[in-house]
Protein backbone atom coordinates (compact mmCIF):
# COMPACT_ATOMS: atom_id res chain seq x y z
CA UNK A 1 0.00 0.00 0.00
CA UNK A 2 2.18 3.18 -1.67
CA UNK A 3 -0.47 5.60 -0.39
CA UNK A 4 -0.06 8.68 -2.87
CA UNK A 5 2.95 8.77 -4.98
CA UNK A 6 3.94 11.15 -7.59
CA UNK A 7 6.86 11.82 -10.12
CA UNK A 8 9.10 12.90 -10.64
CA UNK A 9 10.66 14.23 -7.32
CA UNK A 10 12.69 16.79 -8.51
CA UNK A 11 12.35 18.81 -12.42
CA UNK A 12 14.72 21.75 -13.47
CA UNK A 13 12.66 23.35 -16.60
CA UNK A 14 13.53 26.06 -18.86
CA UNK A 15 11.23 29.21 -19.04
CA UNK A 16 8.03 27.86 -21.87
CA UNK A 17 8.72 24.25 -21.66
CA UNK A 18 6.02 21.97 -20.88
CA UNK A 19 5.77 19.12 -18.25
CA UNK A 20 3.22 16.97 -16.80
CA UNK A 21 3.27 16.19 -12.84
CA UNK A 22 2.04 12.74 -12.29
CA UNK A 23 0.34 11.54 -9.23
CA UNK A 24 -1.42 8.10 -8.55
CA UNK A 25 -3.17 6.77 -5.03
CA UNK A 26 -4.45 3.28 -4.08
CA UNK A 27 -6.66 4.41 -1.44
CA UNK A 28 -9.45 3.98 -3.76
CA UNK A 29 -10.60 7.72 -2.89
CA UNK A 30 -13.00 9.82 -4.44
CA UNK A 31 -11.51 13.47 -4.51
CA UNK A 32 -7.52 14.78 -5.66
CA UNK A 33 -6.15 17.17 -4.92
CA UNK A 34 -2.96 19.87 -6.40
CA UNK A 35 -1.56 21.90 -4.06
CA UNK A 36 1.61 24.26 -4.55
CA UNK A 37 3.50 25.24 -1.40
CA UNK A 38 5.65 28.24 -1.60
CA UNK A 39 7.52 29.72 1.53
CA UNK A 40 5.37 32.05 3.61
CA UNK A 41 2.18 31.21 1.60
CA UNK A 42 1.18 27.89 3.23
CA UNK A 43 -0.49 25.69 0.67
CA UNK A 44 -2.34 27.05 -1.69
CA UNK A 45 -5.11 24.66 -4.04
CA UNK A 46 -4.22 24.58 -7.84
CA UNK A 47 -6.96 22.39 -8.96
CA UNK A 48 -8.97 19.56 -7.58
CA UNK A 49 -11.60 16.36 -8.92
CA UNK A 50 -14.36 15.65 -5.97
CA UNK A 51 -14.66 12.90 -7.95
CA UNK A 52 -14.08 10.75 -11.57
CA UNK A 53 -14.86 12.66 -14.30
CA UNK A 54 -14.56 16.08 -12.89
CA UNK A 55 -12.23 18.95 -11.99
CA UNK A 56 -12.55 22.13 -10.81
CA UNK A 57 -10.47 25.54 -10.51
CA UNK A 58 -9.17 26.40 -7.03
CA UNK A 59 -7.17 29.62 -5.54
CA UNK A 60 -4.29 29.78 -8.28
CA UNK A 61 -5.00 27.45 -11.24
CA UNK A 62 -3.65 30.64 -13.80
CA UNK A 63 -1.26 28.38 -16.44
CA UNK A 64 -2.09 24.90 -15.03
CA UNK A 65 -3.91 22.12 -16.35
CA UNK A 66 -5.02 18.83 -15.01
CA UNK A 67 -6.44 15.45 -15.90
CA UNK A 68 -8.14 12.62 -14.04
CA UNK A 69 -7.48 9.77 -15.69
CA UNK A 70 -9.63 7.58 -14.03
CA UNK A 71 -10.03 6.87 -10.52
CA UNK A 72 -6.15 6.18 -9.20
CA UNK A 73 -4.45 8.78 -11.08
CA UNK A 74 -4.95 12.87 -11.52
CA UNK A 75 -2.29 14.62 -13.47
CA UNK A 76 -1.07 18.51 -13.48
CA UNK A 77 0.36 20.08 -16.78
CA UNK A 78 2.03 23.25 -17.15
CA UNK A 79 1.81 24.10 -20.89
CA UNK A 80 4.44 26.90 -20.91
CA UNK A 81 6.64 26.89 -17.57
CA UNK A 82 7.27 30.37 -15.79
CA UNK A 83 9.59 31.36 -13.35
CA UNK A 84 6.89 31.97 -11.14
CA UNK A 85 5.68 28.40 -10.94
CA UNK A 86 8.72 27.63 -9.35
CA UNK A 87 7.57 25.81 -6.39
CA UNK A 88 6.83 22.62 -4.71
CA UNK A 89 3.96 20.98 -5.98
CA UNK A 90 2.21 17.73 -3.78
CA UNK A 91 -0.90 15.64 -4.78
CA UNK A 92 -3.45 14.73 -2.44
CA UNK A 93 -6.57 12.88 -1.84
CA UNK A 94 -9.17 11.96 0.14
CA UNK A 95 -12.22 9.81 0.35
CA UNK A 96 -14.74 12.80 -0.32
CA UNK A 97 -14.44 16.74 -0.32
CA UNK A 98 -15.22 19.05 2.76
CA UNK A 99 -15.08 16.73 5.79
CA UNK A 100 -12.82 14.06 5.15
CA UNK A 101 -8.74 14.48 5.85
CA UNK A 102 -6.37 14.33 2.92
CA UNK A 103 -3.49 12.29 2.52
CA UNK A 104 -0.86 13.95 0.82
CA UNK A 105 2.05 12.50 -1.65
CA UNK A 106 5.83 13.50 -1.12
CA UNK A 107 6.17 16.27 -3.58
CA UNK A 108 7.73 17.69 -6.71
CA UNK A 109 10.38 20.51 -6.07
CA UNK A 110 10.18 22.19 -9.68
CA UNK A 111 12.83 25.09 -10.87
CA UNK A 112 12.05 26.98 -13.45
CA UNK A 113 14.82 29.30 -14.63
CA UNK B 1 -15.51 32.74 1.95
CA UNK B 2 -13.49 30.71 4.78
CA UNK B 3 -10.61 30.95 6.31
CA UNK B 4 -8.16 30.21 8.68
CA UNK B 5 -5.50 32.14 10.21
CA UNK B 6 -2.40 31.18 12.08
CA UNK B 7 -0.99 34.28 13.88
CA UNK B 8 2.81 32.93 14.85
CA UNK B 9 4.93 32.23 12.06
CA UNK B 10 7.30 29.96 14.94
CA UNK B 11 6.75 29.20 18.11
CA UNK B 12 9.71 28.01 20.17
CA UNK B 13 9.46 25.41 23.54
CA UNK B 14 11.44 23.43 25.73
CA UNK B 15 11.49 20.17 25.79
CA UNK B 16 9.56 18.59 28.44
CA UNK B 17 6.90 21.81 28.25
CA UNK B 18 3.35 21.90 27.07
CA UNK B 19 3.29 23.17 24.01
CA UNK B 20 0.15 25.67 22.11
CA UNK B 21 -0.15 26.50 18.19
CA UNK B 22 -2.52 28.52 17.56
CA UNK B 23 -5.27 28.91 15.32
CA UNK B 24 -8.80 30.85 14.42
CA UNK B 25 -11.09 30.34 11.40
CA UNK B 26 -13.73 32.01 9.60
CA UNK B 27 -16.80 29.92 8.14
CA UNK B 28 -20.38 30.09 7.31
CA UNK B 29 -22.07 27.29 8.77
CA UNK B 30 -20.48 24.46 10.49
CA UNK B 31 -16.42 23.89 10.66
CA UNK B 32 -14.54 20.75 9.68
CA UNK B 33 -11.11 21.82 11.47
CA UNK B 34 -7.96 19.91 11.07
CA UNK B 35 -4.50 19.91 11.60
CA UNK B 36 -1.38 18.34 9.88
CA UNK B 37 2.08 18.53 10.42
CA UNK B 38 5.22 18.91 7.63
CA UNK B 39 8.77 17.20 8.42
CA UNK B 40 11.35 18.60 6.48
CA UNK B 41 11.26 17.68 2.80
CA UNK B 42 8.14 15.32 3.10
CA UNK B 43 4.32 16.07 2.55
CA UNK B 44 1.74 16.83 5.19
CA UNK B 45 0.47 14.31 7.80
CA UNK B 46 -3.00 14.10 9.29
CA UNK B 47 -2.96 14.39 12.87
CA UNK B 48 -6.35 15.28 13.88
CA UNK B 49 -9.57 16.47 13.01
CA UNK B 50 -12.95 18.29 14.85
CA UNK B 51 -16.12 16.92 12.98
CA UNK B 52 -18.64 17.24 15.46
CA UNK B 53 -19.02 16.45 19.18
CA UNK B 54 -16.50 16.63 22.28
CA UNK B 55 -14.28 20.04 21.61
CA UNK B 56 -11.20 18.18 22.84
CA UNK B 57 -9.78 15.87 20.24
CA UNK B 58 -7.08 13.97 20.76
CA UNK B 59 -4.90 12.99 17.58
CA UNK B 60 -1.89 11.43 16.33
CA UNK B 61 1.87 11.50 18.03
CA UNK B 62 0.01 12.38 21.52
CA UNK B 63 -1.50 15.94 20.15
CA UNK B 64 -4.68 16.75 21.02
CA UNK B 65 -7.03 19.84 19.88
CA UNK B 66 -9.15 22.13 21.76
CA UNK B 67 -13.17 23.89 19.44
CA UNK B 68 -14.16 26.80 21.06
CA UNK B 69 -16.69 28.00 19.12
CA UNK B 70 -17.55 31.04 20.74
CA UNK B 71 -13.54 32.54 20.34
CA UNK B 72 -13.47 30.44 16.94
CA UNK B 73 -10.40 28.99 17.84
CA UNK B 74 -8.92 25.42 17.38
CA UNK B 75 -5.76 25.25 19.07
CA UNK B 76 -3.21 22.44 19.08
CA UNK B 77 -1.81 21.33 22.10
CA UNK B 78 0.43 18.08 23.52
CA UNK B 79 1.38 18.04 27.32
CA UNK B 80 5.06 17.39 26.80
CA UNK B 81 7.07 18.71 23.37
CA UNK B 82 9.27 16.50 22.38
CA UNK B 83 12.33 17.09 20.45
CA UNK B 84 11.06 15.25 17.63
CA UNK B 85 8.10 17.20 17.44
CA UNK B 86 10.30 20.18 15.66
CA UNK B 87 8.37 20.64 12.12
CA UNK B 88 5.53 22.65 10.37
CA UNK B 89 2.19 22.59 12.06
CA UNK B 90 -0.98 23.24 9.57
CA UNK B 91 -4.67 24.36 10.27
CA UNK B 92 -7.31 23.50 7.65
CA UNK B 93 -10.64 24.76 7.52
CA UNK B 94 -13.57 22.70 5.34
CA UNK B 95 -17.23 22.88 5.31
CA UNK B 96 -19.87 20.24 4.09
CA UNK B 97 -19.02 19.62 0.22
CA UNK B 98 -16.37 22.70 0.25
CA UNK B 99 -12.52 22.44 -0.23
CA UNK B 100 -10.43 22.66 2.86
CA UNK B 101 -8.63 25.60 3.32
CA UNK B 102 -5.10 25.46 5.23
CA UNK B 103 -3.37 28.25 7.05
CA UNK B 104 -0.02 29.83 5.98
CA UNK B 105 1.99 27.06 8.66
CA UNK B 106 3.23 27.64 12.37
CA UNK B 107 7.27 26.29 12.64
CA UNK B 108 7.54 24.14 15.81
CA UNK B 109 10.82 24.20 16.99
CA UNK B 110 11.72 22.09 20.77
CA UNK B 111 14.85 22.84 22.16
CA UNK B 112 16.40 20.13 23.81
Amino acid sequence: NAGVTQTPKFQVLKTGQSMTLQCAQDMNHNSMYWYRQDPGMGLRLIYYSASEGTTDKGEVPNGYNVSRLNKREFSLRLESAAPSQTSVYFCASSSGTGIYEQYFGPGTRLTVT
Amino acid sequence: AQSVAQPEDQVNVAEGNPLTVKCTYSVSGNPYLFWYVQYPNRGLQFLLKYITGDNLVKGSYGFEAEFNKSQTSFHLKKPSALVSDSALYFCAVGGGYQKVTFGTGTKLQVIP
